[in-house]
C-alpha cells in the first residue's frame, strides 16, 4: 500500500473488555513497531517485530498486552481486560530494513482507544 | 525516566518570528530524528542527523546535532501558520541485545498565529 494503515481509527470499549488493533505496514517493510501515545505525552515504545518475530517486547506494559505478526505483514495488538489507563492513541510504524536505515520509521495515523 | 528532554513544551508565536526547540539527553545516540505530528495523524519524519556537529537545512528549518551526539536543536526561521504542529525528537539507541530502539521526547507543541 501507499502508507501504513491502522484500524479501527477510533475504538470505544468498556472496562474489562478485550480489544484488537490492526496495523498494515508498507508493503515490503520487514520491521514493524507499536507505540502508545497518551494525551500530552511523547511516544512510548511497546514492541518491535523483525519479520514475524519480536526481538524486543520490553515495552509491553503488562501481560494484558500482546502482539503478533503474520506473513511479515499485518500485525495485531491485543489488549485484554482493558483498563481506563489504557486509553491512548496506539501508533504503528514500519521501516524497510532491520531498525530502518538510521532508524527512520513511517507511521500510521493511529487508533484512538477510549476505555469507559 | 525521560531519556530525551524537549523544551519548551509549548510555544505560541506570531507569524514571521523565529524559534528554537531543544532536545537534550545524557545518553549518546547513534542517530537522531525530528518528526512533526499534526492532530489525528501519525508523526512524519523531517530529518535524520547522524554525525556529531552535523547541521541540516530543510527550507526554513535548520537542524543541528550536538558534537557529543547527546543533544539537538531545531530552528525555524520566519515561522508560518503551516508550521503549527507537535514537533518530536527521537534518538536511536542500540540496546545491549543489539536491537534498535527509538526513544521519543514528549514533544513541543508549536502554534504560529497569523
Amino acid at each position: 500500500g501507499a502508507g501504513v494503515s491502522q484500524s479501527p481509527s477510533n475504538k470505544v470499549t468498556e472496562k474489562g473488555k478485550d480489544v484488537e488493533l490492526r496495523c498494515d505496514p508498507i508493503s515490503g517493510h520487514t520491521a514493524l513497531y507499536w507505540y502508545r501515545q497518551r494525551l500530552g505525552q511523547g511516544l512510548e515504545f511497546l514492541i518491535y517485530f523483525q519479520g514475524n518475530s519480536a526481538p524486543d517486547k520490553s515495552g509491553l506494559p503488562s501481560d494484558r498486552f500482546s502482539a503478533e505478526r503474520t506473513g511479515e505483514s499485518v500485525s495485531t495488538l491485543t489488549i485484554q481486560r482493558t483498563q481506563q489507563e489504557d486509553s491512548a492513541v496506539y501508533l504503528c510504524a514500519s521501516s524497510p530494513l532491520y531498525g530502518g536505515l538510521y532508524g527512520e520509521q513511517y507511521f500510521g495515523p493511529g487508533t484512538r482507544l477510549t476505555v469507559t | 525516566t525521560q531519556l530525551l528532554e524537549q523544551s519548551p513544551q509549548f510555544l505560541s508565536i506570531q507569524e514571521g518570528e523565529n524559534l528554537t526547540v531543544y532536545c537534550n539527553s545524557s545518553s549518546v545516540f547513534s542517530s537522531l530524528q525530528w518528526y512533526r505530528q499534526e492532530p489525528g495523524e501519525g508523526p512524519v519524519l523531517l530529518v535524520t542527523v547522524v554525525t556529531g556537529g552535523e547541521v541540516k537545512k530543510l527550507k526554513r528549518l535548520t537542524f543541528q546535532f550536538g558534537d557529543a551526539r547527546k543533544d539537538s536543536s531545531l530552528h525555524i526561521t520566519a515561522a508560518q501558520p503551516g508550521d503549527t504542529g507537535l514537533y518530536l525528537c527521537a534518538g536511536l539507541l542500540i540496546t545491549q541485545g543489539g536491537s534498535e530502539k527509538l526513544v521519543f521526547g514528549k514533544g513541543t507543541k508549536l502554534t504560529v498565529n497569523p
